[in-house]
């Protein structure tokens, strides 16, 4: 059975502060997606990185897939507690017309002013 | 606002009931996913159609069977509902099928069995 590990579970902080959470795997999968998700809302996309060692920028957002493609993390620089809600990461198991994503529990982020 | 309607937005049932989740997806996608997202389990994936076909099958119980309708919304049904099916029950639609494809999530239905 595949498997994604979020790390933190549960983060909390201060408005301002810089923040990294992880989401790794045993598996490799063909791309990763992170999404945020709001209190009573669904997920929303955020990101998808497919090439090893890629990284991708989203204002202050910073999104890096491993160099073996079985890991990511999310840097949060100077967060804002707009950034709080819970983060997801998403692994396609399978490439090419079948879909299947694996997802991972989330770290719940609450950032306070 | 995703574009993908989900109905009813809350639903209380007592064990044992059947109910039927309702969603829309967004104009023009064909693939709809549906999940189940609870606190011990996170977001589980139950089952994908594109096109009124079913495409991919996750976690679902034999008591829940889901189908897509001709104009491409589609229905989910629980059956011998029980506690533990008391849950947020997320649609998502996409255009196609590919890995990279980006998943549009409805609002949810939040099932309370009692």
């Amino acid at each position: 059975t595949q498997l994604l590990e979020q790390s933190p579970q549960f983060l909390s902080i201060q408005e301002g502060e810089n923040l990294t959470v992880y989401c790794n795997s045993s598996s490799v999968f063909s791309s990763l997606q992170w999404y945020r998700q709001e209190p009573g809302e669904g997920p929303v996309l955020l990101v998808t990185v497919v090439t090893g060692g890629e990284v991708k920028k989203l204002k202050r957002l910073t999104f890096q897939f491993g160099d073996a493609r079985k890991d990511s993390s999310l840097h949060i620089t100077a967060a804002q507690p707009g950034d709080t809600g819970l983060y997801l990461c998403a692994g396609a198991a399978n490439a090419g017309n079948n879909r299947k994503l694996i997802w991972g529990l989330g770290t719940s982020l609450a950032v306070n002013p | 606002d995703s574009g993908v309607t989900q109905t009813p937005k809350h639903l209380i049932t007592a064990t044992g009931q059947r109910v039927t989740l309702r969603c829309s997806p967004r104009s023009g996608d064909l693939s709809v996913y549906w999940y189940q997202q609870s606190l011990d389990q996170g977001l589980q994936f139950l089952i994908q159609y594109y096109n009124g076909e079913e495409r991919a099958k996750g976690n679902i119980l034999e008591r829940f069977s889901a189908q897509q309708f001709p104009d491409l919304h589609s229905e989910l049904n629980l059956s011998s509902l029980e506690l533990g099916d008391s849950a947020l029950y997320f649609c998502a639609s996409s255009v196609g099928t590919a890995t990279q494809e980006t998943q549009y999530f409805g609002p949810g239905t939040r099932l309370l069995v009692l």
